[in-house]
């Protein structure tokens, strides 16, 4: 089990462009969470999904994010139109359960808007 | 509101000192308190939760429910230990609430 996947681990967009991350849950996993990092601060939950459901949004900023958990294939987290501010580590984290406690983190990607 | 503080940002200690990486919280029910551990270029692990009680890798953490802390310690620090510490409130079970994360430097 190769633990929670997300690629691409450096991501460089300029103003404007559109950011696509990708997580993919440990095997066995159907609940997913989002997570932002940005400098000096600790994580922030932004997203928890299941299989093509979202269950909780509360964190996500209200325009340009989105995010996906599909029956087949990865979680997306997309970012449209970014800006500077978007700049930051965003972690996914995978859990065979509703309990976020029993979760397991992947490596993050780190995001530059350039 | 549910929150997580770390007041160190870094802390630096010499090899074989004890280490005391400092988190308070402030939370409505009875909470559940986690460290995570992130060392360079690697994802975050969980190191001990407190319901559990164990001392992982000679780490040991107490919650305090009258000081609202939730310190993690180890008597010896060794330079292995570098790394960034995060300590992490289980918000009613749907997601985690992360303190800002303390890096700790243990110099040889």
């Amino acid at each position: 089990n190769a633990g929670v996947m997300q690629n691409p681990r450096h991501l460089v967009r300029r103003r404007g462009q559109e950011a696509r991350l990708r997580c993919s849950p440990m095997k066995g996993h159907s609940h997913v969470y989002w997570y932002r990092q940005l400098p000096e601060e600790g994580l922030k939950f932004m997203v928890y999904l299941q299989k093509e459901n979202i269950i909780d949004e509360s964190g996500m900023p209200k325009e340009r994010f989105s995010a996906e958990f599909p029956k087949e294939g990865p979680s997306i987290l997309r970012i449209q139109q970014v800006v500077r501010g978007d700049s930051a580590a965003y972690f996914c984290a995978s859990s065979p359960s509703n309990a976020a406690r029993e979760a397991f983190f992947g490596q993050g990607t780190r995001l530059t808007v350039v | 509101a549910q929150r997580v503080t770390q007041p160190e940002k870094l802390l630096s200690v010499f090899k074989g000192a004890p280490v005391e990486l400092k988190c308070n919280y402030s939370y409505s029910g009875s909470p559940e308190l986690f460290w995570y551990v992130q060392y360079s270029r690697q994802r975050l692990q969980l190191l001990l939760r407190h319901i559990s009680r164990e001392s992982i890798k000679g780490f040991t953490a107490d919650l305090n429910k009258g000081e609202t802390s939730f310190h993690l310690k180890k008597p010896f620090a060794q330079e292995e230990d570098s790394a960034m510490y995060y300590c992490a409130l289980d918000n009613y079970g749907q997601n985690f609430v992360f303190g800002p994360g303390t890096r700790l430097s243990v110099l040889p």
